[in-house]
């Protein structure tokens, strides 16, 4: 059973960098050629995807988000990380990291405030 | 970049009645579209990918149609259960979610 856990700081400073990582137990991401997702969801909004990662290394970011977002993947680790520069409270929103499209993490509330 | 629109924004029904939300891209997405079910404070769940095909374990009542750039999300006779919003999303180019369906009890 595939599962997914997001982990990193709740709370990150204006203008400062938010990290987040997604760890994958059940099964060896580098096993396949799969694709790591990350999506975000302000309190009370829709979904906002960010980007996805392949486990080749090759990323795909959301326009609005390109400027600012990298992604990487260690799959040593059987984990893959976000990075979103110059966060504002506009960042502020719940963080779910995704294996293909059916596998999620619980979600991680990060909170840009400071 | 692919814009998803979905009517309509929230939905009144009730138990046992038949559900239809519908999902539209800005261009051609061909069958690369997911439907998602989502609950407050939980991670959206995968129904439906490939437009029309049925997630393992997930019931036969919810059902997806279309291709191109019209979609559809029936349910066919609403429980319980499936009080929820839910989210269409196209993976053809990049990705985008649309911005969601609340169903709510009537």
């Amino acid at each position: 059973q595939v599962q997914l856990q997001e982990s990193g700081p709740g709370l990150v400073k204006p203008s400062q960098t938010l990290s987040l990582t997604c760890t994958v137990s059940g099964g060896s991401i580098s096993s396949g050629n799969y694709y790591f997702s990350w999506v975000r969801q302000p309190a009370g909004k829709g979904l906002e995807w960010i980007g996805r990662i392949y486990t080749s290394g090759t990323p795909n970011y959301s326009p609005s988000l390109r400027s600012r977002v990298s992604m990487s993947v260690d799959t040593s680790k059987n984990q893959f990380s976000l990075k979103l520069s110059s966060v504002t409270a506009a960042d502020t929103a719940v963080y779910y990291c995704g294996l293909g499209l059916g596998y999620w993490g619980q979600g991680i509330l990060v909170t840009v405030s400071s | 970049d692919i814009q998803m629109t979905q009517s309509p924004s929230t939905l009144s029904a009730s138990v046992g009645d038949r559900v239809t939300i519908t999902c539209r891209a800005s261009q051609s997405i061909s069958s690369y579209l997911a439907w998602y079910q989502q609950k407050p404070g939980k991670a959206p769940k995968l129904l439906i990918s490939k437009a029309s095909s049925l997630e393992s374990g997930v019931p036969s009542r919810f059902s997806g149609s279309g291709s191109g750039t019209e979609f559809t999300l029936t349910i066919s006779s609403l429980q319980p259960d499936d009080f929820a919003t839910y989210y269409c999303q196209q993976y053809y180019s990049y990705s985008t979610f649309g911005p969601g369906t609340k169903v709510d009890i009537k």
